[in-house]
Parts: structure tokens; C-alpha cells; sequence
């Protein structure tokens, strides 16, 4: 199987700043990733696809990165709304395995 | 307009089996390429991927919970069914299904999910 590890678990930041979260993938994975935003209570919200690719209407502040083994995803500047749990997930193979998530939390 | 709706009960004894339905509209699952996943989330935890049911009835499975799961569908009714042997405490969870994005295994739109508790 192949392991998703994100980096921070958590991250604090006010509104405006710039976050980076990062998805390691224990083996190669080409561009095969995607990016999700969870809020409290609620579903998955399906962000970003093949690494970089914008689904449906996704603020241009976020953005995705990487190829491999190694990818971000950057808000560039933080909004109220962005606060939520963020995890990344890997269609490289079966079976299919996300990661452990990243909370950005409100400083 | 994609939607999916989860149902099936909220609490189960251990040893029981869970039975899941995954109600959709906006597509059909006898479109080529379509594809119906099952992923959870026990609280405060991480997702985890179940199975996932395609067009053509090639099914995937989460080679840990392999032998305990079973994916079915109704395409007259625009349903899938989960079905999961033998819970256990620990798989207690929100239950997600979700439709296969169009260019591979990822989930573009999702249920709202159905808390299952396994307690006696």
C-alpha cells in the first residue's frame, strides 16, 4: 500500500497569511493526487485533482503542487472560511489511502 | 446535479452485519467510466477508503476489510449497497459514498455521510 504522510498534523495562522501543507507519498505517484477540505460536521469537499488541477469553482488563492513523491498545497492568503481540516489522497493504485489530515486552526 | 445520499442504520450490535445503501442522482452507474466508492471516518480520525464499484462491475476493496465487504448495485434505482460482515466496535464511523471523478479515482462529489455506531 502505499502510505500519504501530511505535514504539519496542524498548523495555526491568522487571516491572510500564506500556509503550505505538505503530502509525502512512500512511493512514486506520478501527478495522481488530490486535494480535500473537511469542515466540522460536514462531507469532503473535493479541491484540487492531478496535483494542481482546479475542480469547479475553487478560489484562485488556492493552489497545488508537485510530482512523485512530494506535494503542497498553498492558500495564499488565508480567509475565514478556509479554516477546516485539509487531506490529500493518492489514485496512483489500489488501494486508494489518503492522509492523516491537516488542521489549519485560527491563531 | 450530482448528489448522493447514505442511509441505513445508526447502530449495530458487534458480530452484526452493516448494510449501507448509497442513494444517487445525476448519473447513472451504466455509464462507462462511472464509479460509486464507499469511504469512512471513525471520530476524530482520518478517511479511509472502503471499495469502490464501477460501471462494469469491477469492484475494488480495501485489502485490510477484504473479506468483510461487499459492494452491489442497482442501477434501476440508482443505488449502490454496502454491505460489511462481523462489526466491531472499532468500526465505528461516518460512512461517505461517493461518484468517481470522470479521469480517475478520485471523489468529486460526496453524501453526507451516516454516523454507524457498534455497540452492544
Amino acid at each position: 500500500d502505499i502510505q500519504m504522510t501530511q505535514s504539519p498534523s496542524s498548523v495555526s495562522a491568522s487571516v491572510g497569511d500564506r500556509v503550505t501543507i505538505t503530502c509525502r507519498a512512500s512511493q512514486g505517484i506520478a501527478s495522481w493526487l488530490a486535494w480535500y477540505q473537511q469542515k466540522p460536521g460536514k462531507a469532503p469537499k473535493f479541491l484540487l485533482f492531478a496535483a494542481s488541477s482546479f475542480h469547479s469553482v475553487v478560489p484562485s488563492r488556492f493552489s497545488g503542487s508537485g510530482s512523485g513523491t512530494d506535494f503542497t498545497l498553498t492558500i495564499s492568503s488565508l480567509q475565514p472560511e478556509d479554516f477546516a481540516t485539509y487531506y490529500c489522497q493518492q489514485a496512483n493504485s489500489f488501494p486508494l489511502t489518503f492522509g492523516g489530515g491537516t488542521k489549519v486552526e485560527i491563531k | 446535479q450530482i448528489t448522493l445520499k447514505e442511509s441505513g442504520p445508526t447502530l449495530v450490535k458487534p458480530t452484526q452485519t452493516l448494510t449501507l445503501t448509497c442513494t444517487f442522482s445525476g448519473f447513472s452507474l451504466s455509464t462507462s467510466g462511472v464509479g460509486v466508492g464507499w469511504i469512512r471516518q471513525p471520530p476524530g480520525k482520518a478517511l479511509e477508503w472502503l471499495a469502490l464499484i464501477y460501471w462494469d462491475d469491477d469492484n475494488r476493496y480495501s485489502p485490510s476489510l477484504k473479506s468483510r465487504l461487499t459492494l452491489t448495485k442497482d442501477t434501476s434505482k440508482n443505488q449502490v449497497v454496502l454491505t460489511m460482515t462481523n462489526m466491531d466496535p472499532v468500526d465505528t464511523a461516518t460512512y461517505y459514498c461517493a461518484h468517481r471523478a470522470e479521469y480517475r479515482a478520485y471523489f468529486d462529489y460526496w453524501g453526507q455521510g451516516t454516523l454507524v455506531t457498534v455497540s452492544s
